[in-house]
């Protein structure tokens, strides 16, 4: 079955430090990718989305770019802040056998950034 | 994206108790899910509820444990029925907009404590 493995935490930066969380996967066909938030109390946050090969997703300075070739979809930031301190999850979606669009999640990744 | 809501935010509950989480829209949606986020854990989908029938359920969820309504396009209630300690967890709501194919939008959650 479909399945995602991204890096295991925690990572602690410092501010401004560059941010990369690893994120894999395996799939039939062409998933949908997506890294999701989620900030200390709060529900999970779209991200940003990729829905094909060589797509690269970007919001608010993160950007991650669909890899093919290599199945990944790694999360980047180049200068993190103490306000990006959260749990970030990377997502595919696929077709389910009743014909519906199923998120399959990795194990998270919490951030920490310290002053 | 759409303006999710989910009552309670949080409850704590005795053992053997049941209740019930409510989800709703702001606009109509075609489908909606219902996840569990055990302590510490990723996201597992619990089951899809479909309008005007029966939800469907992922392998290891059953209907007398976790019952869900959709009575229309924007509302949609889990109960967790007969609670033990391991049912604490988040309980996150999502919805897949019209035309939005694969991408899903998450409520705040619920967060549920069973003493």
């Amino acid at each position: 079955g479909d399945s995602v493995t991204q890096m295991e935490g925690p990572v602690t930066l410092s501010e401004e430090a560059f941010l990369t969380i690893n994120c894999t996967y395996t799939a039939t066909g062409y998933p949908s990718l997506f890294w999701y938030v989620q900030y200390p109390g709060e529900g999970l946050q779209l991200l940003l989305k990729a829905t094909k090969a060589d797509d690269k997703g970007s919001n608010k300075g993160f950007e991650a770019t669909y890899r093919k070739e290599t199945t990944s979809f790694h999360l980047e930031k180049g200068s993190v802040q103490v306000s990006d301190s959260a749990v970030y999850f990377c997502a595919l979606s696929a077709i389910s056998g009743a014909g519906s669009y199923q998120l399959t999640f990795g194990k998270g990744t919490k951030l920490s950034v310290i002053p | 994206s759409a303006v999710i809501s989910q009552k309670p935010s949080r409850d704590i509950c005795q053992r053997g108790t049941s209740l019930t989480i409510q989800c709703q829209v702001d606009s109509q949606v075609t489908m909606m899910f219902w996840y569990r986020q055990q302590p510490g854990q990723s996201l597992t989908l619990i089951a899809t509820a479909n309008q005007g029938s029966e939800a469907t359920y992922e392998s290891g969820f059953v209907i007398d444990k976790f019952p869900i309504s959709r009575p229309n396009l924007t509302f949609s209630t889990l109960t967790v029925s007969n609670m033990s300690p391991e049912d604490s967890s988040i309980y996150l709501c999502s919805v897949e907009l019209a035309g939005g194919r694969d991408t899903q939008y998450f409520g705040p959650g619920t967060r549920l404590t069973v003493l």
